[in-house]
């Protein structure tokens, strides 16, 4: 088993519609989560981050932690084709400092 | 202020030969990351240092992969005799400090294609 899961997708929502993007992760000690924003050919960058049980919002993100299930997922409202782009979670487990990155999904926000 | 920066952006070599690859981490950024990622996967990590010293080398595949940092600031990645399969983007990450939550930034990475 992965330590972190995601599907690969790609998931295709149309403009204006809620894009639901879901992450497991395998290590029940896994402290701090976060999805990362990859465009084509460029360096992820930080979307979310959310340490405690729960949904955090920010402006049109929404992440969600149920750690007892194991589970992290991001909500994109009102999709934008700008939002087009591969999802990466990232798990940080215990004392390590190093991110476990799933293989990410690919959103396409269609029109 | 400047972000992460890479040199080169994109290398290409021949197997047998040694690379270099250079990360400058954001002014102040004790803590630094080499991540590897292979097409259409995602990050694999390397190594992490916490100033000039590497806590965590769990990540390196093998014994041509080494890295240093020097000044608490800039750090080498240097692969020797290459491999077709070292062909990856090399990505950089620096954070304020090494705790729990403290976000990664990332470069733009340097894009590796062994011949």
């Amino acid at each position: 088993q992965k330590e972190v899961e995601q599907n690969s997708g790609p998931l295709s929502v149309p403009e204006g519609a809620i894009a639901s993007l879901n992450c497991t992760y395998s290590d029940r000690v896994s402290q701090s989560f976060f999805w990362y924003r990859q465009y084509s050919g460029k360096s992820p960058e930080l979307i979310m981050s959310i340490y405690s049980n729960g949904d955090k919002e920010d402006g049109r993100f929404t992440a969600q932690l149920n750690k007892a299930s194991q589970y992290v997922s991001l909500l994109i409202r009102d999709s934008q084709p700008s939002d087009s782009a591969t999802y990466l979670c990232a798990v940080r487990t215990g004392t390590a400092s190093k991110l476990t990155f799933g293989t990410g999904t690919r959103l396409q926000v269609t029109l | 202020g400047a972000g992460v920066s890479q040199s080169p952006s994109n290398k290409v070599t021949e197997k047998g030969k040694d690379v270099e690859l250079r990360c400058d981490p954001i002014s102040g950024h004790t803590a630094l990351y080499w991540y590897r990622q292979r097409l259409g996967q995602g990050l694999e990590f390397l190594i992490y240092f916490q100033g000039n010293s590497a806590p965590d080398k769990s990540g390196l595949p093998s014994d041509r992969f080494s890295a240093e940092r020097t000044g608490e600031s800039v750090s080498t990645l240097t692969i020797q005799r290459t491999q077709q399969e070292d062909s990856a983007v090399y990505l950089c990450a620096s954070s304020l400090a090494p705790l729990a939550g403290e976000t990664q930034y990332f470069g733009p990475g340097t894009r590796l294609l062994v011949l």
